[in-house]
């Protein structure tokens, strides 16, 4: 079964606007990491969130975590055309001194950015 | 650029052929990762490998798919024989867990084997 449900399942939005993915879970975490597979290729990480960290920013990316709420978002800011592609939250819920034992995948999200 | 490399990128085979793929993860990463990705079921982990030992195969099905890692340099997954409900593609990764640096536990994804079991 899989640990992560992103949600929603699909997002189509205009360049320039901002996307939002939402990951929910449920057990608990050592981290979560989101990663993007563009058409026809592997996974590419973006973005890696320890439980006890609440926000984190890369570039574009913003991530946040709720461990209360068994959480997490990802915003692209300013999105572009080549941002299409599907997004993948990836929970470790192994000790934090084997980080990335056994990432469970959710099913992703599929954004399309539309020039 | 450090990269997982997997071959072959496509393979096209008939029911009850043998099928072997092959992974060689990135130098110096001490896990190796085989995940299977379809439409249905998303990604799944098949079976992951520390310093070469298995260290969990229970997504493997046990009767047609091992998976084995005879040098450092490379992973292969064999099924034998193959199945039309195979038909998926199967990536490998390689990562150093417990390693230092804010990106510990990173995974790095090859290109991925697409298989077809007619």
């Amino acid at each position: 079964s899989q640990q992560g449900e992103e949600d929603p399942q699909a997002l189509s939005i205009q360049e320039g606007e901002n996307a939002t993915m939402n990951c929910s879970y449920k057990t608990s975490i050592n981290n979560l990491q989101w990663y993007r597979q563009n058409s026809g290729r592997g996974l590419v990480h973006l973005i890696l969130i320890r439980s006890n960290e609440r926000e984190k920013h890369s570039g574009r990316l913003r991530v946040t975590l709720d461990t209360s709420k068994k959480s997490s978002s990802l915003l692209i800011t300013a999105s572009r055309a080549a941002d299409t592609a599907s997004y993948f939250c990836a929970t470790d819920a192994g000790r934090k001194e084997t980080s990335g034992s056994r990432l469970t995948f959710g099913e992703g999200t599929q954004l399309t950015v539309n020039p | 650029d450090a990269r997982v490399t997997q071959t072959p990128r496509h393979k096209v085979t008939e029911m009850g052929q043998e099928v072997t793929m092959r992974c060689q993860p990135i130098l110096g990463h001490n896990t190796v990762f085989w995940y299977r990705q379809t439409m249905m079921q998303g990604l799944e982990l098949l079976a992951y490998f520390r310093n070469r030992a298995p260290l969990d195969d229970s997504g493997m099905p046990k009767d047609r798919f091992s998976a084995e890692m005879p040098d450092a340099t490379l992973a292969t997954l064999k099924i034998q024989p193959s199945e039309p409900r195979d038909s998926a593609v199967y990536f490998c990764a390689s990562g150093f867990p417990g390693g230092s640096g804010s990106k510990a536990g990173e995974l790095f994804f090859g290109e991925g084997s697409r298989l077809t079991v007619l």
